[in-house]
């Protein structure tokens, strides 16, 4: 398999335009998780999806973000209107046994809004 | 919720040499630790883990050790080489809540050849 992949890999945009970040998660692993990487508060779990379904978005910063999982095989994680505090390291992960088990992350999406 | 605080933020040492970094945790409950390594531009890898039955795990060499009363756990690099140079973030899970993994802020660790 080819791992948790992710696109785009650098995302620049300006300040209220909408992004959308994607992830194919493993094939078979039932969990699926996005997790945002700042200096400041390092590795944040946002929102995670166990069989598709959203089981915990406590972690999702403000109804400017949103989080689908049409299938077992794409997830997508919008920010519409995006904001400069939003430039981070967007990472998906994807775990085929328990939202405890061990986390395979894809390579991360770097956003950065002007 | 669970709180991990993790020391120190940055470690430099020899190749050859030992490296130490500590964990403590907030949640008594808590029973699984795992440690994730990451590389530059890269996502973050899980290297070792341990739960709460036992205290202490190897692999090679690597190891973890974990003190439940005292709520902390410490990841033993031996031996370190210039390819474990990267940033480690120690982990717990969250009993009293959705059971999600919180992670440490990171020890970016510097293997100086």
């Amino acid at each position: 398999d080819a791992g948790v992949i992710q696109s785009p890999r650098h995302e620049v945009t300006e300040m209220g335009q909408e992004v959308t970040l994607r992830c194919k998660p493993i094939s078979g692993h039932d969990y699926l998780f996005w997790y945002r990487q700042t200096m400041m508060r390092g590795l944040e779990l946002l929102i995670y999806f166990n069989n598709n379904v959203p089981i915990d978005d406590s972690g999702m910063p403000e109804d400017r973000f949103s989080a689908k999982m049409p299938n077992a095989s794409f997830s997508t994680l919008k920010i519409q209107p995006s904001e400069p505090r939003d430039s981070a390291v967007y990472f998906c992960a994807s775990s085929e046994i328990s939202n405890t088990g061990e986390l395979f992350f894809g390579e991360g999406s770097r956003l950065t809004v002007l | 919720g669970e709180n991990v605080e993790q020391h120190p933020s940055t470690l430099s040492v020899q190749e050859g040499d030992s490296a130490v970094i500590k964990c403590t945790y907030s949640d008594s409950a808590s029973n699984y630790f795992p440690w994730y390594k990451q590389e530059l531009g890269k996502g973050p890898q899980l290297i070792i883990d341990i739960r709460s039955n036992v205290g202490e795990k190897k692999d090679q060499r690597i190891a973890v050790t974990l003190n439940k009363t005292a709520k902390h756990f410490s990841l033993h690099i031996t031996e370190t080489q210039p390819e474990d140079s990267a940033v480690y973030f120690c982990a717990a899970d969250d009993q009293t809540g959705a059971n999600n993994l919180f992670f440490g802020t990171g020890t970016r660790l510097t293997v100086i050849p």
